[in-house]
């Protein structure tokens, strides 16, 4: 398995205050992803980058930043957390074609 | 809007049998990826077919690819309950940074 770690690996805040998740990589892959997992819509993508620095926004990015400050951590912040983004939070990395996932943050906003 | 869109959404078959899910996709893709899900893990990679193959085998595993029709097949043989999880198709890009894009999945469950 890629060394990918996600934490924290559960979270539970209220609506309106600020989260921050962290993917970490070990593997040195150029693109980084952050997916959300919800029943009934599959996983979205959220933002991704590709390199340091470099992101942009996928299909769910609304109410989400990122920030890639170096190749190996890539952070998911909720600037004011609200109810629907209670979720399963995936990172994935991708060096050529196939991606890694991580292990997942479970994240419930009440 | 998703590209890859699996069916059947959900599959129950006794152990022994094999499993057959389909991905159907919308646009030129340079690779069609499946990837499998446990319950309440992360996705792991199965098996990559480029668009200019056709067929691809890894252990139990056979996966179709016709773009002509844009779809894919994946066929799970001799199924074992250790098999049920959900089953995602991802579509690759033509080109540039272009995300993978994932189905909804298939959730297969495999009865002893």
């Amino acid at each position: 398995d890629a060394g990918i770690t996600q934490s924290p690996r559960h979270k539970v805040t209220e609506t309106g205050t600020p989260v921050t998740l962290r993917c970490h990589q070990t593997e040195n892959h150029r693109y980084m992803y952050w997916y959300r997992q919800d029943p009934g819509h599959g996983l979205r993508l959220i933002h991704y980058s590709y390199g340091v620095k470099d992101t942009d926004k996928g299909e769910v990015s609304d109410g989400y930043s990122v920030s890639r400050s170096k190749t190996e951590d890539f952070l998911l912040t909720l600037e004011s957390a609200t109810s629907s983004q209670t979720s399963v939070y995936f990172c994935a990395t991708q060096d050529t074609d196939e991606q890694y996932f991580g292990p997942g943050t479970r994240l419930t906003v009440t | 809007s998703q590209q890859g869109e699996e069916d059947p959404q959900a599959l129950s078959i006794q152990e022994g049998e094999n499993a057959t899910m389909n991905c159907s996709y919308k646009t030129s893709i340079n690779n069609l990826q499946w990837y499998r899900q446990n319950s309440g893990r992360g996705l792991v990679h199965l098996i990559l077919i480029r668009s200019n193959e056709r067929e691809k085998h890894s252990g139990r595993l056979r996966v179709t690819l016709d773009t002509s029709k844009k779809s894919s097949s994946l066929l799970i043989t001799a199924s074992r309950a250790a098999d049920t999880a959900s089953y995602f198709c991802a579509t690759g890009p033509v080109s540039g940074n272009t995300p993978l894009v994932f189905g909804k999945g298939t959730r297969l469950s495999v009865i002893a």
